[in-house]
Order: C-alpha cells, then structure tokens, then sequence
C-alpha cells in the first residue's frame, strides 16, 4: 500500500538554530503534501499544503518565514523550522493524497518529534 | 468557519464492550470523512466515508455517515486492550485532501 515516511524521527536542537524535516511518498507521486502539527493531548492542526512546483500554501496564524516549505519533486516535500525556539518543540507530520483507481485517501507519515532545548 | 467535533472526548471501558465514538461537522465543500486510530505515533487510516447510510466495516470496526445530519459514528465490537488509543475524525473539505480533524477521543480499553 501506499507509504510516506519522514525523516528524522526525532531531532534536538538548540534555540536559534534551524531543523530540516523531510517527507517522502515512497511508492507513489504526491503533487500536493500537507504539513501538520500536534501539540501533546491535542489533535492535528493543519500548518502548510505543499504544492509541487510552486509556493506553499499556510493556514492562517502560521508564519510562513518561519515554517519554510519547499516542494521540489513528486516524492519530497521539505519543512524548515528556521530558527527554532522552544516554543516550536511539538510533533509534526506529513502526509500526502493517494489517490487511486477507485477511491482517495490521505497517508501520514510516521511524525518527527522536534525538542528545541 | 468550519469545525469538527467529536464526543465523547475519552471513555474508558472494559475488554469485550462496545464504544461507539461520535463525529459531528460543519464544513463548506465536504468531500469525505475519515477515521483514523493514534496510538504512539502518526495516525493510521481506519475508513473513509463519502455516501450516506453506507457502512463500512472492517473486523470489529464500523462506520457509517449520515450527511443529511451531518455526523458519523466509529463502532467497536468485542473491545481489546490493543483498541486503547486515540481516535480522529477528520473531514476533507476539498478535492486536495486538505483536512479538519476534530479533537480526537481517547479510548482505554481495561482487562
């Protein structure tokens, strides 16, 4: 079936510095990929639609100089924290629209918890 | 503005019990509603809904749509301690798979 991984699964970093999470749609192409964030005891909240080819586009109330997305091929999307603070330590996954013969859905990826120290 | 929400938030039940979850929504351009199961990690997909009355079941899950009133509802048979996790609901509001998800609710499954 249809898989999306990310990389890392998890990721330490310092205030200030900048995180590169990638998602990648392992056995199918994924024109558009969507970016979420889940704080603990909270459900999923939409940050970003990835668009291949052009510019993302972002929910409203998150800030796109921070949260940088780039949609380079059918099979990768890439979300930058740009210098990250501890307020940004939460999980954050990807997923992307499979859609096939005779139905669609929607496949995440298996998350990547980011720890701003 | 759109919104999806699920009850109860949690309940905790014995093995063997049946659960059954609620999702109610309002959203422009519905397209499809999905189940999903969260334990540790990312959600993993249970089922998606686009016609009414329609059921799906998968083992000891079920679940069907009523679009005319606007919600679903996730059935679990014969609960197992394995069920305990979080369930979400989520509502596709365009043909992009672009999602609203509902707060989820925490089931426990107790020996």
């Amino acid at each position: 079936g249809a898989v999306v991984s990310q990389h890392p699964s998890w990721v330490i970093c310092k205030s200030g510095t900048s995180v590169k999470i990638e998602c990648r749609s392992l056995d199918f192409q994924a024109t558009t990929m969507f970016w979420y964030r889940q704080f603990p005891k909270q459900s999923l909240m939409l940050m970003a639609t990835s668009n291949e080819g052009s510019k993302a586009t972002y929910e409203q109330g998150v800030e796109k100089d921070k949260f940088l997305i780039n949609h380079a091929s059918l099979t990768l999307s890439t979300l930058t924290v740009t210098s990250a603070h501890p307020e940004d330590s939460s999980f954050y996954i990807c997923s992307a629209t499979f859609f096939g013969p005779s139905t669609d859905t929607q496949y995440f990826g298996p998350g990547t918890r980011l720890t701003v120290l | 503005e759109d919104k999806v929400v699920q009850s109860p938030l949690s309940l905790v039940v014995h093995e063997g019990d049946t659960v059954t979850l609620n999702c109610s929504y309002e959203v422009t351009n519905f397209r499809s509603l999905l189940w999903y199961k969260q334990e540790k990690k990312a959600p993993t997909f249970l089922f998606m809904l686009t016609s009414s009355g329609i059921e799906k079941k998968s083992g000891r899950l079920s679940s069907i749509l009523d679009k005319k009133e606007l919600f679903s509802i996730l059935n679990i048979t014969a609960t197992q301690t394995g069920d305990s996790a979080i369930y979400l609901c989520a509502v596709a509001r365009d043909s992009w798979g672009k999602f609203q998800f509902g707060a989820g609710t925490q089931v426990v499954v107790t020996p």
